[in-house]
C-alpha cells in the first residue's frame, strides 16, 4: 500500500512553454501533499506544502505564479511550471502524508520523481 | 528550528562488509520520527528504516539497523554486509511538527 505515481517521469519542452506534472496516491487519502526540487547530488528542496481544497503554501523564495500548485482532491496534486526557462530544469519530486495514525510517524510516500529538461 | 547533518558526503566499502552512514539531528520537538531513505540514480526516494522518537529499541529491517542515541541526538544507519546494488545515495530524515526536514546525503559506493 501507499503508493504515490507521478507522471510524466520525464519531459522535455522549449523556452516559455507551460508544464504540468500530476500526484497522484493511488490506494490512500492524502490529507498533505508536497512538492520539492532536486539538483543533481543535492538535497531535497521543498517548494510547498498543499492540503486538499486550500491554497499552497510556498516556501520563501519560491515564485507562486511560476510555480502553480493545485491540490485538487484527497488524491492529486498538480505542479504547473508556468513559461519554464532552461534553469528550471530539475528532478521534481511529490510526496504524500496522512497527518493521523500510521505506525510512522507523519510518514511521507514519494512519488518516481519527474525530471524535466527545458531547452 | 529543525535540522539533520550527515557529514559524511561520500563513503566506499567493499563488498559483504558493513558500513555506517552518519546522522545528527536537532529539534526542541519531543515527538518526531526519523527515517532513512535510498536514492538510486533512477531518483526514487526508497524508504528504509524509520524510528520513533520515543522507540526504546533500535529499529531494524533486514539489513538495515539505525544506531538511535537520544541523549546525543544521532541516528546512524548499519547497513550489513553490502551489496553492488547498495550503491546510491542515502538521506537522513527528520518528521516534527508537520514539518520535514533532509541532511545533504551521503553517497555510498560498494566496490567489489
Amino acid at each position: 500500500g501507499a503508493v504515490v505515481s507521478q507522471h510524466p517521469s520525464w519531459v522535455i519542452c522549449k523556452s516559455g512553454t507551460s508544464v504540468k506534472i500530476e500526484c497522484r496516491s493511488l490506494d490512500f487519502q492524502a490529507t498533505t501533499m508536497f512538492w520539492y526540487r532536486q539538483f543533481p547530488k543535492q538535497s531535497l528542496m521543498l517548494m510547498a506544502t498543499s492540503n486538499e481544497g486550500s491554497k499552497a503554501t510556498y516556501e520563501q523564495g519560491v515564485e507562486k505564479d511560476k510555480f502553480l500548485i493545485n491540490h485538487a482532491s484527497l488524491t492529486l496534486s498538480t505542479l504547473t511550471v508556468t513559461s519554464a526557462h532552461p534553469e528550471d530544469s530539475s528532478f521534481y519530486i511529490c510526496s504524500a502524508s496522512v497527518d493521523a495514525g500510521g505506525p510512522r510517524y507523519n510518514e511521507q510516500f514519494f512519488g518516481p520523481g519527474t525530471r524535466l529538461t527545458v531547452l | 528550528a529543525q535540522k539533520i547533518t550527515q557529514t559524511q558526503p561520500g563513503m566506499f566499502v567493499q563488498e559483504k562488509e558493513a558500513v555506517t552512514l552518519d546522522c545528527t539531528y536537532d529539534t526542541s520537538d519531543p515527538s518526531y520520527g526519523l527515517f532513512w531513505y535510498k536514492q538510486p540514480s533512477s531518483g526514487e526516494m526508497i524508504f528504509l528504516i524509520y524510528q520513533g522518537s520515543y522507540d526504546q529499541q533500535n529499529a531494524t529491517e533486514g539489513r538495515y539497523s539505525l544506531n538511535f542515541q537520544k541523549a546525543r541526538k544521532s541516528a546512524n544507519l548499519v547497513i550489513s554486509a553490502s551489496q553492488l546494488g547498495d550503491s546510491a545515495m542515502y538521506f537522513c530524515a527528520m518528521r516534527a511538527a508537520g514539518k520535514s526536514t533532509f541532511g545533504d546525503g551521503t553517497t555510498l559506493t560498494v566496490k567489489p
